[in-house]
């Protein structure tokens, strides 16, 4: 069965470092999100993307937050500087991109970031 | 704007025990209903939908049913085991095929099976 792909599954750093997060989406899905999971609380999206093209990122905290998908396929979050209240379980997320608000979200792994 | 409210946790139950963990909502129009599971460690995954009201969403001996009247979306199961511990979020989508597709989660219930 198909699955989404994140690496790191974990990453250490200090503040003010940059941080970076790959996700590998299930081949043939355009669309693909990044949540924000803090501990004890619901994922929370950042950024969705349909195909190259960004649909939302009002939660997104653009000054330290960025996140591309050039070609349509992988995706890269980077945080710069990071800060000690960044840390959480960062999730990706694709789906078709055909259904609309039926279909289902198939989630990776995450990464979990700890900032020192 | 949209939101999810899940019974909070922690629930510990025996082994063979009745579950149920309450989910209701607030969302305008028509949302879509899910339920994830997140095991310790790992990623989110499904485990049933439902995509209109009364439609009953079922998988792995869980069910849920889609109460428009009551903006419910309860979480059941006859016979729980150990290996159903876990965190499970409740969470829906708006019910626009061209607007923003976002999830609304719960803040999650964490289920504890004792043998």
């Amino acid at each position: 069965e198909a699955e989404v792909a994140q690496s790191p599954r974990y990453k250490i750093t200090e503040k003010s470092q940059a941080v970076a997060f790959w996700c590998d989406p299930i081949s043939g899905h355009a669309t693909l999100y990044w949540y924000r999971q803090i501990l004890g609380q619901g994922p929370e999206l950042l950024v969705q993307f349909q195909d190259e093209s960004v649909v939302d990122d009002s939660q997104l905290p653009k000054d330290r937050f960025s996140a591309e998908r050039l070609k349509g396929v992988d995706s890269t979050l980077k945080i710069q500087p990071a800060e000690l209240g960044d840390s959480a379980m960062y999730l990706c997320a694709s789906s078709l991109g055909l259904q609309g608000f039926r279909e289902t979200q198939y989630f990776g792994p995450g990464t979990r970031l700890l900032v020192l | 704007g949209n939101s999810v409210t899940q019974m909070e946790g922690p629930v510990t139950l025996s082994e063979e025990a009745f579950l149920t963990i309450n989910c209701t909502y607030t969302a305008t129009g028509y949302p879509s209903l899910f339920w994830y599971v997140q095991y310790p460690g790992e990623g989110l995954q499904l485990l049933l939908k439902a995509t209109k009201a009364d439609d009953k969403g079922s998988n792995k001996g869980f069910e849920a049913t889609y109460r428009k009247e009551t903006t419910s979306f309860h979480l059941e199961k006859g016979s729980v085991q150990v290996s159903d511990s876990a965190v499970y979020f409740c969470a829906l989508r708006r019910g626009s095929n061209f607007g923003n597709e976002k999830l609304t989660f719960g803040t999650g219930t964490r289920l504890t099976i004792i043998p």
